[in-house]
């Protein structure tokens, strides 16, 4: 009954190649997010998706390629991996941009630890 | 642009210490206020938030309220348990734009 869960957890891999992460969560929100948690365990916002829409794209390298089959489902693919991924990364979801809830909270995944050889 | 500045970690107490963790907060607009806590290898579950200013947002023993006078909105619980050691963020999120501004984050560490 997992309410946002990542696959993989791990992820090891060698510079240049491509590799996605799925991302599901399972509490009917509208709204889905990645954010990246680099080395310092600074966090930052990549992309938002409402309901299959893209409603923010925080200047990311455009190897970066969100997709959304559907609303409960945002997945992140990503071209010639560089060093400099190699990262935490984290998809969260909440119940709606649309909604315009004050304090509309986020809940978030397990992460999933990158790793760029 | 919006940001959040916490106090620099880490944080080293003794078990039943009082904590507090500071946090203060620049804003465009009017935000909505919360603490996450990381545990170590798992994600981020919310703690405690605030919609509105003077509102104390509260969970676990922990508190804080929401100071719009000073932009602060400060971590504090009275006596902490060796299982509070975690990463501790501050973030805000301005309605409308649905993306949460994270502070550094804050480790914490509480002896026994």
């Amino acid at each position: 009954d997992t309410a946002v869960s990542q696959t993989p957890k791990y992820l090891v891999t060698q510079m240049g190649n491509d590799k996605s992460i799925k991302c599901e969560q399972n509490l009917g929100h509208d709204t889905m997010y990645w954010y990246k948690q680099d080395s310092k365990k600074f966090l930052k916002i990549m992309f938002s998706y409402n309901n299959k829409e893209l409603i923010i794209n925080e200047t990311v390298p455009n190897r970066f390629s969100p997709k959304s089959p559907d609303k409960a489902h945002l997945n992140l693919h990503i071209n010639s991996l560089e060093l400099g991924d190699s990262a935490v990364y984290f998809c969260a979801s909440s119940q709606g941009w649309k909604r315009q809830r004050r304090g509309d909270t986020q809940y978030f995944g397990p992460g999933t630890r990158l790793t760029v050889l | 642009g919006d940001s959040v500045t916490q106090m620099e970690g880490p944080v080293t107490l003794s078990e039943e210490a009082f904590l507090t963790i500071n946090c203060t907060y620049t804003a465009t607009g009017y935000p909505s206020l919360f603490w996450y806590v990381q545990y170590p290898g798992e994600g981020l579950q919310l703690l405690l938030k605030a919609t509105k200013a003077d509102d104390k947002g509260s969970n676990k023993g922990f508190e804080a309220t929401y100071r719009k006078e000073t932009t602060s909105f400060h971590l504090e619980k009275g006596s902490v348990q060796v299982s509070d050691s975690a990463v501790y963020f501050c973030a805000l999120l301005i309605q409308g734009a649905q993306k949460l501004v994270f502070g550094q984050g804050t480790r914490l560490t509480i002896n026994p």
